[in-house]
């Protein structure tokens, strides 16, 4: 393994339904992060994990979106009743003993 | 005032020409910086990381930081239209990157 692993790679859900992605991060990283990114902007910041810890969270995330990490492994991000305005790119990135953080090939959702 | 601010361009060089792309924060406290490339549809690659004042080259990069002015630019040269993509600036001021909306460079053969 060589790289942070997204899936699935894209979504199309209809309005109302819950959506769940998963993030497998570079093997020996402790730190995981979520940002979402929409057409034109730069990615924004969703939620950060050190080992099993969510540690940060931004405060624009919905009580829709929830975030886990169990066992300090992969990382799974699950938006409930799916609204129009979720449609985007959603990030995974994982960081280890260093500060460069490497980001997975995303999934991109779309909500009919 | 946003955090990390870019302009968006686009920014357009002739083939072989010096890109420079300019990126400002305003959290002094920040002590981390990097550039993404973003291709369109795909994810950001890293490709620069810069901590302390001054100049880091890596090939036809160099990246620049000062923190006094609180500024960071990315240049690149021989621009090849390869180089055509979406330039992110990154800042860690704490625990997660804030980045810029990015400058998209084109480059023309």
């Amino acid at each position: 393994d060589t790289g942070v692993s997204q899936d699935p790679r894209h979504k199309i859900t209809k309005r109302g339904q819950n959506v769940t992605f998963r993030c497998d991060p570079i093997s020996e990283h402790n730190r995981l992060y979520w940002y979402r990114q929409t057409l034109g902007q730069g990615p924004e910041f969703l939620t950060y994990f050190q080992n099993e810890a969510q540690l940060e969270k931004s405060r624009l995330l919905s009580d829709r979106f929830s975030a886990e990490r169990p066992k300090g492994s992969f990382s799974t991000l699950e938006i409930q009743r799916t609204e129009q305005g979720d449609s985007a790119m959603y990030l995974c990135a994982s960081s280890g003993a260093g500060k460069e953080a490497f980001f997975g090939q995303g999934t991109r959702l779309t909500v009919v | 005032q946003k955090e990390v601010e870019q302009n968006s361009g686009p920014l357009s060089v002739p083939e072989g020409a010096i890109a420079s792309l300019n990126c400002t924060y305003s959290d002094r406290g920040s002590q981390s910086f990097f550039w993404y490339r973003q291709y369109s549809g795909k994810s950001p690659e890293l490709i620069m990381s810069i901590y302390s004042n001054g100049d880091k080259e890596d090939g036809r990069f160099t990246a620049q930081l000062n923190k006094a002015s609180q500024y960071v630019s990315l240049l690149i040269r021989d621009s090849q239209p390869s180089d055509s993509a979406t330039y992110l600036c990154a800042v860690n001021p704490g625990n997660m990157l804030t980045f810029g909306g990015g400058t998209r460079l084109m480059v023309k053969p």
